[in-house]
């Protein structure tokens, strides 16, 4: 099946540790995001990466960090620098470039500090 | 920052009456995208409506669109518990070159009773 996943789907996280959520797409997308999301919230962007290779900031991309190595993949960092991290994580993909279309979510990371 | 608003916040009918919810967004757009969050999940595509188009229709759901009032509203007809679900409005600005600011309400929180 073509999809989009996120893992894990729960993750705990200590005061100062960095933690890596993983995102994976099987679309052949070349668009990828990651949105935060908090109670009763909507969705802020965080990252995203139209490219392989290439990836820029969103709106709050203090404290967070990403890589785009492969098409398929597109994990987040949390570092210690993000001071309130704990929220509902989610990545998506699209077609990407020079198109308008619809975008694809995983469905989410939930990470808590204790 | 947030482009589009959706009204109202919560919105609990009875099982078989029609919901209504509306978006209110601020620039040009692309196009406005409508999605369904089931609790604790990722976000759902529901419907597409491009900047020229003023109506279109997906099974029970109605989807309209007035660029002179920068506003949409969502109508899903013959409501069934299984529409209890968060309900998010996203803006495609015109300024984008693809989905990179794809823009997402706050959510309007509908109940469906039985």
């Amino acid at each position: 099946d073509g999809g989009i996943t996120q893992s894990p789907k729960y993750l705990f996280r200590k005061e100062g540790q960095n933690v890596t959520l993983s995102c994976e797409q099987n679309l052949n997308h070349d668009a990828m995001y990651w949105y935060r999301q908090d109670p009763g919230q909507g969705l802020r962007l965080i990252y995203y990466s139209q490219i392989v290779n290439d990836f820029q900031k969103g709106d709050i991309a203090e404290g967070y960090s990403v890589s785009r190595e492969k098409k398929e993949s597109f994990p987040l960092t949390v570092t210690s620098a993000q001071k309130n991290p704990t929220a509902f994580y989610l990545c998506a993909s699209s077609r990407g470039q020079n198109t308008h279309t619809e975008a694809f979510f995983g469905q989410g990371t939930r990470l808590t500090v204790v | 920052s947030q482009q589009g608003e959706e009204d109202p916040q919560a919105l609990s009918i009875q099982e078989g009456e029609n919901a209504t919810m509306n978006c209110s967004y601020k620039t040009s757009i692309n196009n406005l995208q409508w999605y369904r969050q089931n609790s604790g999940r990722g976000l759902v595509h529901l419907i597409l409506i491009r900047s020229n188009e003023r109506e279109k229709h997906s099974g029970r759901l109605r989807v309209t669109l007035d660029t002179s009032k920068k506003s949409s509203s969502l109508l899903i007809t013959a409501s069934r518990a299984a529409d209890t679900a968060s309900y998010f409005c996203a803006t495609d600005p015109i300024s984008n070159f693809g989905n990179e600011k794809l823009t997402f309400g706050t959510g309007t929180r509908l109940t469906i009773i039985p």
